[in-house]
């Protein structure tokens, strides 16, 4: 059973702070990973997609890295505002044709 | 900018009930999907569908449940018999025609489906 982490389950920052989270996922096949912001009462909204060992995707204050080598992909918060303040999912692809898993979610609260 | 819609927002229907929960995708795309959450758990993925047809389902999407398109516009899911365990949050999402690596899905808001 394939198995996605993220962790930690849940963060507190301060307005200004920059922070950053981790998605886990099994490192013997590889096909895509996605990144969601979700906030409350709305759509996950998708972030990236990263595809290739190495990639490295930015948007605005939020950028993501990833290493399929070893299974790890961190999602980076510059200077954390409070309407960054989301359940922040990852969901991992092993190939084209297997179904996306979602990992559990890393909830994030920014205090103002 | 183009969304995915659902309706209803909140369902409330008793055990043994049939229930249709309603999506309408993003109009130039050509891949569907449902998902669900079920309350303090991961989302789960149920079924993809494309072409008029099912291309994936995970073991949840067993005989109780099924998709159409029935319009060209709307793609429902139907629950024919509905347990308490189905209470959860329905999500939509659709993307365009996968091009490789990239089908970035777009979710729909969700509707919230509990069975009393």
């Amino acid at each position: 059973i394939l198995n996605v982490e993220q962790s930690p389950q849940s963060l507190h920052v301060q307005e200004g702070d920059s922070t950053n989270f981790t998605c886990s996922f099994p490192s013997s096949n590889f096909y895509a990973l996605h990144w969601y912001r979700w906030e409350t009462a709305k759509s996950p909204e998708a972030l990236f997609v990263m595809t290739l060992n190495g990639d490295e995707k930015k948007k605005g204050r939020i950028s993501a890295t990833l290493n399929t080598k070893e299974g790890y992909s961190y999602l980076y918060i510059k200077g954390s505002q409070p309407e960054d303040s989301a359940t922040y999912l990852c969901a991992f692809k092993k190939t084209s044709y297997d179904k996306v898993i979602f990992g559990p979610g890393t909830s994030l609260s920014v205090i103002p | 900018e183009p969304e995915v819609t659902q309706t209803p927002s909140h369902q409330v229907t008793q055990m043994g009930q049939e229930v249709i929960l309603r999506c309408v995708p993003i109009s130039n795309h050509l891949y569907f999907y449902w998902y669900r959450q079920i309350l303090g758990q991961k989302v789960e993925f149920l079924v993809s569908f494309y072409n008029n047809e099912i291309s994936e389902k995970s073991e949840i999407f067993d005989d109780q449940f099924s998709v159409e398109r029935p319009d060209g516009s709307n793609f429902t899911l139907k629950i024919r018999s509905t347990k308490l365990e189905d209470s959860a949050m329905y999500f939509c999402a659709s993307s365009e025609i996968a091009r490789i690596h990239t089908d970035t899905q777009y979710f729909g808001p969700g509707t919230r489906l509990t069975v009393l």
